[in-house]
């Protein structure tokens, strides 16, 4: 079966930096992308991997390696407004995307 | 641009009541998708369609779900008889292209929250 697993909840304090980690088994893989959510929201998209390797995009980076089926999402100086879910999800063989139970990210002051 | 639009944004039904949600996806998205989202999950497919042609309808529970896409452009999910279980948030996402072209990244609207009481 298809699986992708993320911890369920993290609590981080403001300023600081918090790396939230995916690990994904799949059929197939075409890429694993990163969704942010606050609550009572709609997923906005935050960032795609496609290679191994360090994406990084402002405050937010995305780490891929394909060979552990593993990636990361490293916030950093963060902020209050970052208290969201963070969905991580995988593009298999067949172009579907199958979507993580989501990370929920607590910031504290 | 405008983005995804759904109605309605909340809806109230009795077990056994019918239901059905509006999408009007960004212009030009080719592809539309109907998301499930229970509290504290990832959404969960309900249907993917191609212009007007449902490609992806496996997880569709067809004895209470339908859905249509007239002309490639709005699609309507309906749900009827609405059930207990049924309670979850609805998601429309679309995305430009076709299957061999995705990129990945889904433009969701707000989402239609369903209570079934």
């Amino acid at each position: 079966g298809q699986n992708i697993d993320q911890p369920t909840e993290m609590t981080a304090t403001e300023g600081a930096i918090v790396q939230i980690n995916c690990t994904y088994q799949t059929s197939g893989f075409n890429g694993l992308f990163w969704y942010q959510q606050h609550a009572g929201e709609a997923p906005t998209f935050l960032s795609y991997n496609v290679l191994d390797g360090l994406e990084e995009k402002g405050r937010f980076s995305s780490f891929l390696s394909r060979s552990k089926g593993y990636s990361y999402l490293l916030l950093k100086e963060l902020q209050m407004k970052d208290s969201a879910s963070y969905l991580c999800a995988v593009k298999d063989s067949n172009y579907q995307l199958i979507w993580g139970a989501g990370t929920k990210l607590i910031i504290k002051p | 641009e405008a983005g995804v639009v759904q109605s309605p944004r909340y809806k109230i039904i009795e077990k056994k009541q019918p239901v059905a949600f509006w999408c009007n996806p960004i212009s030009g998205h080719n592809t539309l998708y109907w998301y499930l989202q229970n509290l504290g999950q990832g959404p969960e497919l309900l249907i993917r369609y191609e212009n007007e042609e449902a490609v992806d309808e496996s997880q569709l529970p067809k004895d209470q779900f339908s859905a249509e896409r007239l002309k490639g452009v709005d699609s309507t999910l309906k749900i009827q008889p609405g059930e207990l279980g049924d309670s979850a948030v609805y998601l429309c996402a679309s995305s430009p292209g076709g299957t061999g072209r995705f990129t990945g990244e889904l433009f969701f609207g707000e989402g239609s929250r369903l209570t079934v009481l």
